[in-house]
């Protein structure tokens, strides 16, 4: 079975700061990788997805991801955040045993501050 | 094009009664999938349909949930009778293949 770490349940930050919010999988196979976003009061969006190729992975807003499968990790990255990120950020898998289901992560809830 | 709807967005029921969620996909997306948060926890699946029929069924917590997708179209989750536990937010997804999911806004579902 398919899991996935996200390594850190809350991210306070300053605005113009870098970021990073760190996600871990476990899977014997191959697998695609995913992080959505939930904005307040909304529904889970994709911010990127990694499916095959490039390692780097550039995604909406200017957030992109590394896949580094010697780690087996698919941090999220943006090198300066706006108050308008605040948000919390799921990573997910999918592929290998679990078929087409997603297996997520915990969330990475993200505080942009003044 | 619409997105994913689901209704209500949230809903408030006491333990022991019967409440019916429902999700309307993108138009010709034959997969629909139902996940669930719990108590900030993470999202779990529940179920897959391809078209009308379950592909996979696995993640249904127990015998009081039950789910139907009428002609390969919307969907239903049913909760009978509704726990505490139940509680959270229900998730409804859809894809045109296996790739990638939209997803809806959720029903938040708290059972008192």
């Amino acid at each position: 079975a398919q899991s996935v770490t996200q390594l850190d349940s809350q991210v306070p930050v300053f605005e113009e700061a870098p970021v990073e919010l760190r996600c871990n999988y476990s899977s014997s196979v191959s697998v695609y990788l995913f992080w959505y976003v939930q904005y307040p009061n909304q529904g889970l969006q994709l911010l990127l997805k990694y499916l095959s190729g490039s390692t780097l992975v550039k995604g909406i807003n200017g957030f992109e991801a590394e896949f580094n499968k010697s780690q087996t990790s698919f941090h999220l990255r943006k090198p300066s955040v706006h108050i308008s990120d605040t948000a919390e950020y799921f990573c997910a898998v999918r592929g290998g045993t679990s078929g087409s289901r997603l297996t997520f992560g915990e969330g990475t809830q993200l505080t942009v501050n003044p | 094009e619409a997105g994913v709807t689901q209704f209500p967005s949230h809903s408030v029921i006491e333990k022991g009664q019967t409440v019916t969620l429902r999700c309307d996909p993108i138009s010709g997306h034959d997969n629909l999938y139902w996940y669930r948060r719990v108590m900030g926890k993470e999202i779990k699946f529940l179920l897959h349909f391809v078209k009308e029929s379950k592909q996979d069924e696995s993640g249904m917590p127990n015998n009081r949930f039950l789910a139907e997708r009428t002609g390969g179209t919307y969907s239903t989750l049913k909760v009978q009778p509704a726990e505490l536990e139940d509680s959270g937010v229900y998730f409804c997804a859809s894809s045109p293949g296996t790739l990638q999911a939209f997803f809806g806004q959720g029903t938040r579902l708290t059972v008192v």
